[in-house]
């Protein structure tokens, strides 16, 4: 059972344009990240985001939690060749500790 | 301040075979996990560990799969005998708080295995 889906799979898009990535779930989570993952790396974190409808910006990045806790979305604007990679959600289920699951993850390319 | 070590960066073996993987975590870091990452898809938690401890092995393959943190620092992780399907992405990472919502995890650059 997949927990968290990720839309849309793969994106391409020219250097320049905005787009926006989608991160939802069924479960609430009392936390949620996105990760960066580039070719032959491992993934790096972007942001974490904590309360239902928290908004925060990383330069061109904007993240939103959504107001359950249920979904989230990145937004890139003014899209470059440097944003090409796999864009992982990942939320943490609050259990005996905080259980963190993966979503599939967004594979971006900006052509320039 | 040096990152997450693994080693080695690719295996390729057959079918049957053994193979084993190490990771050096962050120095201090308590928290040590280890994914499997498939091709396009996200990483699938295979174990976690606190010091030396395990947290989670809920969806670690114990019938062919094995790891161990010894002194709570290195780990590695065993995979006896190997199958086609255990062909991917081995990525080791570890985390300062062992709890808490603000955990980040700090990814090693993985270990490619290929089973032919």
């Amino acid at each position: 059972t997949q927990l968290l889906e990720q839309s849309p799979q793969f994106l391409s898009i020219q250097e320049g344009e905005n787009l926006t990535v989608y991160c939802n779930s069924s479960s609430v989570f009392s936390s949620l990240q996105w990760y960066r993952q580039e070719p032959g790396e491992g993934p790096v974190l972007l942001v974490t985001v904590v309360t239902g409808g928290e908004v925060k910006k990383l330069k061109r990045l904007t993240f939103q939690f959504g107001d359950a806790r249920k979904d989230s979305s990145l937004h890139i604007t003014a899209a470059q060749p440097g944003d090409t990679g796999l864009y992982l959600c990942a939320g943490a289920l609050k259990t005996s500790y905080d259980k963190v699951i993966f979503g599939p993850g967004t594979s971006l390319s900006v052509i320039p | 301040e040096a990152g997450v070590a693994q080693s080695p960066r690719y295996k390729i073996i057959e079918k049957r075979q053994s193979v084993a993987f190490w990771c050096n975590p962050i120095s201090g870091h308590a928290t040590l996990y280890w994914y499997q990452q498939i091709l396009g898809q996200g990483p699938k938690l295979l174990i976690q560990f606190q010091n030396n401890g395990v947290v989670d092995d809920s969806q670690l393959p114990k019938d062919r799969f094995s790891a161990e943190r010894l002194k709570g620092v290195d780990s590695t992780l065993k995979i006896q005998p190997a199958k086609l399907e255990d062909s991917a992405v081995y990525l080791c990472a570890s985390s300062l708080i062992p709890q808490g919502v603000l955990n980040e995890q700090f990814f090693g650059p993985g270990t490619r295995l290929t089973v032919l």
